[in-house]
């Protein structure tokens, strides 16, 4: 069955180091989504992204956050600067259009980024 | 502001047994609601998605129903297993958004031998 891959599954990082989180939707996905959820809390949107381009952020997406598709079948996103409140597990998800709003969002395992 | 309430926060249930878990959503306008299950440490997984035309849906033991009027979901776990422990998050999505989903923070089940 396809499947949402997510590297790496654990990065620990300085405050004030970059970090790059990367992914690899369902291959015939047109629609990615980095969410994140803090431990203990709700799963929260960042970003949504199609054709190329964000096409929703939330206000957690500021411009500490960017988002690219670099080749045919990654996805990332980068943090620029790390802050001790950027500890979370990030998640990337896909869907396929063909179901208009009601398609299922298919989500990654994860990535646990830890900020010292 | 859009919000998606769950209820109850945890709950223990005997193996074979049945549960109800309860959402309230104040998304507004309403597109879809979903029901995901997340394991720990995991992402979470498409259990159910209805529209607010459907008022039923079922995934083998699992069984949403969603009032629109009164904005209400439940999901009905039946004759629990051992691998249903999980979070079960109720997620709501608005019609003006492609996948802004706004989640609840979950349920979280055990269900013990």
């Amino acid at each position: 069955e396809p499947e949402v891959t997510q590297t790496p599954s654990h990065q620990v990082t300085q405050m004030g180091q970059e970090v790059i989180l990367r992914c690899v939707p369902i291959s015939n996905h047109l629609y990615f989504y980095w969410y994140r959820q803090i431990l203990g809390q709700k799963v929260e949107f960042l970003v949504s992204f199609y054709n190329n381009e964000i096409s929703e952020k939330s206000e957690i997406f500021d411009d500490q956050f960017s988002v690219e598709r670099p080749d045919g079948s990654n996805f990332t996103l980068k943090i620029r600067s790390t802050k001790l409140e950027d500890s979370a597990m990030y998640f990337c998800a896909s869907r396929d259009m063909g179901q208009g709003r009601t398609g299922e969002l298919f989500f990654g395992e994860g990535s646990r980024l830890t900020v010292l | 502001k859009n919000q998606v309430e769950q209820s109850p926060q945890s709950l223990i249930i005997l193996e074979g047994k049945n549960c109800t878990l309860q959402c309230n959503y104040t998304v507004s306008p309403f597109s879809n609601l979903r029901w995901y299950k997340q394991d720990t440490g995991r992402g979470p997984v498409s259990l159910t998605i209805m529209t607010f035309s459907e008022n039923t849906k079922s995934n083998g033991r699992y069984t949403a129903t969603l009032d629109a009027d009164t904005k209400q979901s439940s999901l009905h776990i039946t004759a629990s297993q051992l691998s249903d422990s999980a979070s079960y998050i109720c997620v709501v999505s608005a019609t003006d958004s492609w996948g802004k989903l706004q989640f609840g923070a979950g349920t979280q089940v055990v269900v013990t031998p």
